[in-house]
């Protein structure tokens, strides 16, 4: 299995900082990544696919970066409805995995 | 708009099968375009992929899972399923069904991520 290993685990953060989020996989997978964002008792919901692709209705501070092995998932500007967890995927090989998650808290 | 709904029991026994149905409105799982699939979320944990359907009935699992797990399609209904046998507390989570689409050809084919979710259905196993 590929493993998806997300740094760091926790992020504090205040309103405008800049963020950003690396995700590293344990071999190649081109650029099929998808992050995700994920508020408690809530679906996750898509933010980026193939790496850079901003999904459909996902506003333009969040944007992401890489191929191979290391992908990075950036927010501009942090904004309040922001505070979340974020989840990285990798769909080039099954099973598809997930990484561990990071958590952006408030500072 | 396409949505997908999971419905099922909410409290399984230990050892029986847990069963779950995904179904999708405002659009056909009969499209070659797009991938059916089951994640899990143990309580206080991360993401986990279950498995995933496409629509000629080709299914792939997560190896951890395998030998319990069936994914099937009823296209008469517009659905598909989960069918997760020996079911131990392991297995409690909230089961997500999604939809993986593709689009584009050649160079420029793209998409994948899972853009559509269910609520999410919890599941507790206990006696």
């Amino acid at each position: 299995d590929i493993q998806m290993t997300q740094s760091p685990s926790t992020l504090s953060a205040s309103v405008g900082d800049r963020v950003t989020i690396t995700c590293r996989a344990s071999q190649s997978i081109n650029s099929w990544l998808a992050w995700y964002q994920q508020k408690p008792g809530k679906a996750p919901k898509l933010l980026i696919y193939k790496a850079s692709s901003l999904e459909s209705g996902v506003p333009s501070r969040f944007s992401g970066s890489g191929s191979g092995t290391e992908f990075t998932l950036t927010i501009s500007s942090l904004q309040p409805d922001d505070f979340a967890t974020y989840y990285c995927q990798q769909y080039n090989t099954y099973p598809w995995t997930f990484g561990q998650g990071t958590k952006v808290e408030i500072k | 708009q396409l949505q997908l709904q999971e419905s099922g029991p909410g409290l399984v026994k230990p050892s029986e099968t847990l069963s779950l149905t995904c179904t999708v409105s405002g659009g056909s799982i009969t499209s070659s375009s797009d991938y059916w699939g089951w994640i899990r979320q143990p309580p206080g944990k991360g993401l986990e992929w279950i498995g995933t359907v496409y629509f000629t009935g080709r299914t792939y699992y997560n190896p951890s899972l395998k030998s319990r797990v069936t994914i099937s399609l009823d296209t008469s209904k517009n659905q598909f399923s989960l069918k997760l046998s020996s079911i131990t507390a392991a297995d409690t989570a909230v089961y997500f069904c999604a939809r993986a689409h593709y689009y584009g050809s050649g160079s420029d084919y793209t998409g994948g991520g899972l853009d559509v979710w269910g609520q999410g259905t919890t599941v507790t196993v206990s006696s």
